[in-house]
């Protein structure tokens, strides 16, 4: 992997669905993984900030977990909701910011 | 309290014009970022300022593009002569102190040359 790739690109789901995206990375050189939710007129909005591999976080129904060795990157969220509809962005940190191409979530109700 | 805001939301230019895209950072953010997103892409990093020093111009992508933080606050990205290519949205994000740390972004500025 020489980018930052997410996939899918993009994800219908039903309300009440759980659902997960993939983030792969390069694994040489890992510094930081970062999530961002970017809603359609609003600024990107800073979900997760990873460092270290074996990492989960959690925000809400929102989760995160991340694998270095191998270079993923798994976001879940659960019972999605009308509201969790927004383009998903991860990006890797080196000296600045590699932002894949996100996914986008329309979550129907 | 005020996150990052950008002026202005939304700019049409004739090609050739020049423009000017202002980002006030949050108030005390040492590092200040700007990234160009085309549509269908991903932001694309563009410059690093850490107060007033611009330590990363990498991805400026022609000597066109300029961008300034003479006070180590508010930033102005500068276009000149601008091309249809340059049509994007251009987002700025503040940082407390590394890039490293949880970069927060403002709107963005909608750019649009005809």
């Amino acid at each position: 992997i020489l980018n930052v790739e997410q996939s899918p690109q993009s994800l219908h789901v039903q309300e009440g669905d759980s659902t997960n995206f993939t983030c792969s990375f390069p694994s040489s050189n890992f510094y930081a993984l970062h999530w961002y939710r970017w809603e359609t007129a609003k600024s990107p909005e800073a979900l997760f900030v990873m460092t270290l591999n074996g990492d989960e976080k959690k925000k809400g129904r929102i989760s995160a977990t991340l694998n270095t060795k191998e270079g993923y990157s798994y976001l879940y969220i659960k019972g999605s909701q009308p509201e969790d509809s927004a383009t998903y962005l991860c990006a890797r940190y080196t000296d600045k910011l590699i932002f894949g191409t996100g996914t986008r979530l329309q979550v129907f109700p | 309290g005020a996150g990052v805001s950008q002026s202005p939301r939304y700019k049409v230019a004739k090609r050739g014009q020049d423009v000017a895209l202002r980002c006030d950072p949050i108030s005390g953010h040492v590092s200040l970022f700007w990234y160009q997103q085309a549509l269908g892409q991903g932001p694309e990093f563009l410059t690093y300022f850490q107060n007033e020093a611009q330590l990363d111009k990498s991805g400026l992508p022609s000597d066109r593009f300029f961008a300034e933080r003479p006070e180590g606050s508010v930033s102005t990205l500068k276009i000149q002569r601008t091309q249809q290519e340059d049509s994007a949205v251009y987002l700025c994000a503040s940082s407390s102190y590394t890039g490293q740390e949880t970069q927060y972004f403002g709107p963005g500025t909608r750019l649009l040359v005809l």
